[in-house]
């Protein structure tokens, strides 16, 4: 079955400062991987997504993620954070082939420091 | 991007009390619409699917005659928590598709949060 694990419930960067956060999936082949953000009073936003070609993604904001297999990861960066960046963030993983149930981890919420 | 409405955005209602959250999708068609649950600082789970003018395809362990889901035009679903108990007491979300299939972006609603008292 498919899982996804966000191992950090919590992160809190300075602005300026460099984010990662990470994912791990579990799934059988190659899955469609998700990032979403969640502001408060706000609907979940695609930020990006990978199906399949270049591990690299590049999102909306300035957010890009890196597929890796052998690692089954996804992990989101960004270069400099700005004080907005402070959010919920979800990954998400559906299956290829046309069931289109998806599957979000628990979450990691980002705080932001002057 | 699409914008997906949710109408409540709060709602507290007495428990054996009905309630109805409305999905909209303001500027696209959408085949096809997801309900998700998401309990407090927990992950959004999926209830259940619903296509335009078919009934809704529950995820296990979802009541099919508690959470009453109705998608009777391409802009419009419905969830209907009946009987209420504080136990249903959780934040709702919507999401439109416009196929339904995973390639094509889910936008989401705002969320509506339930309160049984």
């Amino acid at each position: 079955a498919q899982s996804v694990t966000q191992p950090d419930i919590h992160i809190t960067v300075s602005e300026g400062a460099s984010l990662e956060l990470r994912c791990n999936y579990s799934y059988g082949a190659t899955p469609y991987l998700f990032w979403y953000v969640q502001s408060p009073g706000q609907g979940l936003q695609l930020l990006l997504k990978y199906f399949s070609g270049d591990t690299l993604v590049q999102g909306i904001k300035g957010f890009e993620a890196e597929f890796k297999r052998s690692q089954s990861s996804f992990n989101l960066r960004k270069p400099s954070v700005h004080w907005s960046d402070a959010a919920e963030y979800f990954c998400a993983v559906g299956a290829p082939g046309g069931y289109n149930k998806l599957i979000f981890g628990a979450g990691t919420r980002l705080a932001v420091h002057p | 991007g699409a914008v997906v409405s949710q109408h409540p955005s709060w709602v507290i209602c007495k428990s054996g009390t009905s309630v109805k959250i409305e999905c909209r999708s303001l500027d696209f068609q959408a085949t096809t619409m997801f309900w998700y649950r998401q309990f407090p600082k927990q992950s959004l789970m999926l209830m259940a699917t619903s296509n335009e003018g078919s009934k809704a395809t529950y995820e296990q362990g979802v009541e099919k005659d508690k959470f009453l889901i109705n998608h009777a035009s391409l802009t419009l679903s419905t969830l209907t928590v009946t009987s209420a108990h504080p136990e249903d007491s959780s934040f709702y979300i919507c999401s439109a598709s416009s196929t339904g299939v995973l390639t094509d972006t889910q936008y989401f609603g705002p969320g509506t949060r339930l309160t049984v008292l």
